[in-house]
């Protein structure tokens, strides 16, 4: 069954490094997310893409943050200056349509980052 | 935008028995309302979706309703196995015309054999 690939699953860095987190979504879907979950909250949304650009962004993406699909398949998320609040479950995730039937997201198993 | 609610405490349910679980939106009332399944540091996995002009919708022991004068689902597990022991999230668009998905915090099943 396609599935949503993630790397690394776990990073640890330093307050103020550059980290970036790498998804393959499933290859004919048409819109990619990156998500966010702190320890005990709610996930939340961070930004989406669709057709080489960004769809929408919440206010957590800041400026620090940028996306990008660098070839047919994968999809990374760049934090640019990480903080110590930036250590989340970073989630990818895909869909074939955006929104209403056909737009259940696929997410992948998460990237862990730890900000030290 | 939305306000989604979810019960805090988590659920303990007797093996066998049906659990239920409530989503309430505070706003307007979605086009859709979506239900996953997170398993403790995984991804949440997609259940079910259901329309705003379907009452009800079923998949194998899983049953979601969706009540917009109540502005609340309803997310029933019948006959719950220990498998069944997850966290389960509520999702759908945080304001009308919106295509992403915004969740709730979820509510924790724990079924015990």
């Amino acid at each position: 069954e396609p599935e949503v690939t993630q790397t690394p699953s776990h990073q640890v860095t330093q307050m103020g490094q550059e980290v970036i987190l790498r998804c393959v979504p499933i290859s004919n879907h048409l819109y990619f997310y990156w998500y966010r979950q702190i320890l005990g909250q709610k996930v939340e949304f961070l930004v989406s893409f669709y057709n080489n650009e960004i769809s929408e962004k919440s206010e957590i993406f800041d400026d620090q943050f940028s996306v990008e699909r660098p070839d047919g398949s994968n999809f990374t998320l760049k934090i640019r200056s990480t903080k110590l609040e930036d250590s989340a479950m970073y989630f990818c995730a895909s869909s074939e349509e955006a929104g209403g039937p056909g737009g259940e997201l696929f997410f992948g198993e998460g990237s862990r980052l730890t900000v030290l | 935008s939305q306000k989604i609610e979810q019960n805090s405490e988590a659920l303990n349910i007797q093996e066998g028995k049906t659990a239920t679980l409530t989503c309430n939106y505070t706003n307007y009332s979605p086009a859709y309302l979506q239900w996953y399944r997170q398993d403790p540091g995984r991804g949440p996995v997609f259940l079910l979706l259901i329309r705003e002009n379907e009452k009800e919708k079923r998949k194998e022991r899983l049953k979601v309703t969706f009540d917009t004068t109540l502005k609340q689902s309803l997310f029933h597990i019948t006959a719950s196995q220990p498998a069944d022991s997850a966290t389960y999230l509520c999702a759908l668009p945080p304001y009308y015309g919106n295509n992403r998905l915004a969740f709730g915090k979820g509510n924790q099943v724990v079924v015990i054999p």
